[in-house]
């Protein structure tokens, strides 16, 4: 299975900034996904991360808040814009070749 | 609408014993079931993964799928303190891309030494 990498592991911001996560794999991959996960919840699927166009989001998510690049085959940015206390949460981005893998997660405190 | 329901737990087994987890989802048009281990801090953990009806072992673990009654069930064979984790069910529905997961809430798993 692919290696995946995020940075940053965990950051603390304050209400209104911006921060924005990055996704490596260690191979090329043609889906990548961005999930949020709420404390003490499950994983819902923010959005797909399309090569060379916009991001698929899912009903809840929009560009604005949450955008996102895919630059290339092994690389995604998702920004988490203008926060709020509520989006604190585990951001995990994961590849999907004939299963699914998540990486380590980026776990957000927004004060 | 896409639903993935799981028994909400927490479920408390001893050590040795056969942990039965379940799941149900909403399409029967469905095709992809996952199963995923989440111990606390961590990102999930892909266990097993099954595609047809019928059973799929793995070791301590087996899958169980029947589409007719659109539910999934991983039970975990001699049961050890280590398999103490929140285990979530994923399923792909027809509406979504062939690879998008939808998570049931997860089910709390504590083997008892």
């Amino acid at each position: 299975s692919a290696v995946i990498s995020q940075k940053p592991s965990r950051d603390i911001c304050q209400r209104g900034t911006s921060l924005t996560i990055q996704c490596q794999v260690d191979s090329q991959v043609t889906m990548m996904f961005w999930y949020r996960q709420q404390p003490g919840q499950s994983l819902t699927l923010i959005a797909t991360a399309n090569q060379g166009s916009e991001a698929t989001y899912e009903s809840g998510f929009v560009i604005d808040k949450f955008p996102i690049s895919r630059p290339n085959l092994t690389f995604s940015t998702l920004t988490v814009s203008n926060m709020s206390p509520e989006d604190s949460s585990i951001y995990l981005c994961s590849v999907a070749d004939e299963t699914q893998y998540f990486g380590p997660g980026t776990r957000l405190l927004v004060l | 609408q896409k639903e993935v329901e799981q028994n909400s737990g927490p479920l408390s087994v001893p050590e040795g014993a056969i942990a039965s987890l379940n799941c149900t989802y909403s399409d029967r048009g469905s095709q992809s079931f996952f199963w995923y281990r989440q111990y606390s801090g961590k990102s999930p953990e892909l266990i097993m993964f099954i595609y047809s009806n019928g059973d799929k072992e793995d070791g301590r673990f087996t899958a169980q799928l029947n589409k007719a009654s659109q539910y999934v069930s991983l039970l975990i064979r001699d049961s050890q303190p280590s398999d103490s984790a929140t285990y979530l069910c994923a399923v792909t529905f027809p509406s979504g891309s062939a690879r998008q997961l939808t998570f049931g809430s997860g089910t709390q798993l504590t083997v008892l030494p």
